[in-house]
């Protein structure tokens, strides 16, 4: 696609359900990123994807958060029995290929957990 | 490891006047920099990146930012602010080389005076 597709825009869900937020890249990039910005705060790095392995998963907060990628293709992020201190902006980019410092950003899921 | 200070949160200038938001890093390696910023409920979008080559990058919207080495910084400029530049900025760094990922700063808040 033209740009990094990320699905739904919004989500509202009631704590203690599980979610799963979608990334779409640009086609032909290897690398995608997972991001994660709170209310006021700035980004903060969760998982990035090489293909389909993830060389880094350190930002993950706790093992409730989980993320998978098909191929160089599609990334699903998903929240067990979300938290309210989860709501927050999820954001994804894109990268041909990594360490050159081309990235695309998304617009994001706004996941709101009341 | 590496990590982006943007010293203070809200920075508000009048219209037509500098815009100077500050960036310092910090990395074990030559770095890679970038300003990218963030319009109400939009995605990120990049301001201008430095990676290697001459220190002074123009950028989009009149915005500059110079990396100087010896003062680890990047800090963006604009002589002449407008209306439209409120927004939300954000610093951030990364390496080069596989498994690379961008570190943000917590970000400024421009305002814009009439």
């Amino acid at each position: 696609g033209a740009g990094v597709s990320q699905s739904p825009s919004n989500k509202v869900t009631e704590k203690g359900k599980d979610v799963e937020l979608r990334c779409d890249p640009i086609s032909g990039h290897t690398a995608l990123y997972w991001y994660r910005q709170r209310l006021g705060q700035g980004l903060e790095f969760l998982i990035y994807f090489q293909g389909n392995s993830a060389p880094d998963k350190s930002g993950l907060p706790s093992d409730r958060f989980s993320a998978e990628r098909t191929g160089e293709s599609v990334s699903t992020l998903t929240i067990q029995r979300t938290q309210q201190e989860d709501s927050a902006v999820y954001l994804c980019a894109s990268s041909p290929v990594p360490g050159f410092g081309d990235y695309t950003f998304g617009s994001g899921t706004r996941l709101t957990v009341v | 490891a590496q990590s982006v200070t943007q010293l203070g949160s809200h920075v508000s200038v009048s219209e037509g006047a500098l815009v100077l938001l500050r960036c310092n890093y910090s990395s074990s390696v030559p770095p890679y920099l970038f300003w990218y910023v963030q319009y109400p409920n939009q995605g990120l979008q990049l301001l201008l990146k430095y990676t290697t080559g001459a220190t002074l990058v123009k950028g989009i919207n009149g915005f500059e930012a110079e990396f100087k080495k010896s003062e680890t910084s990047f800090h963006l400029t604009k002589p002449s602010a407008h209306m439209s530049d409120a927004a939300e900025y954000f610093c951030a760094v990364s390496t080069t080389g596989a498994n690379s990922k961008l570190t943000f700063g917590k970000g400024i808040t421009l305002s814009v005076r009439p």
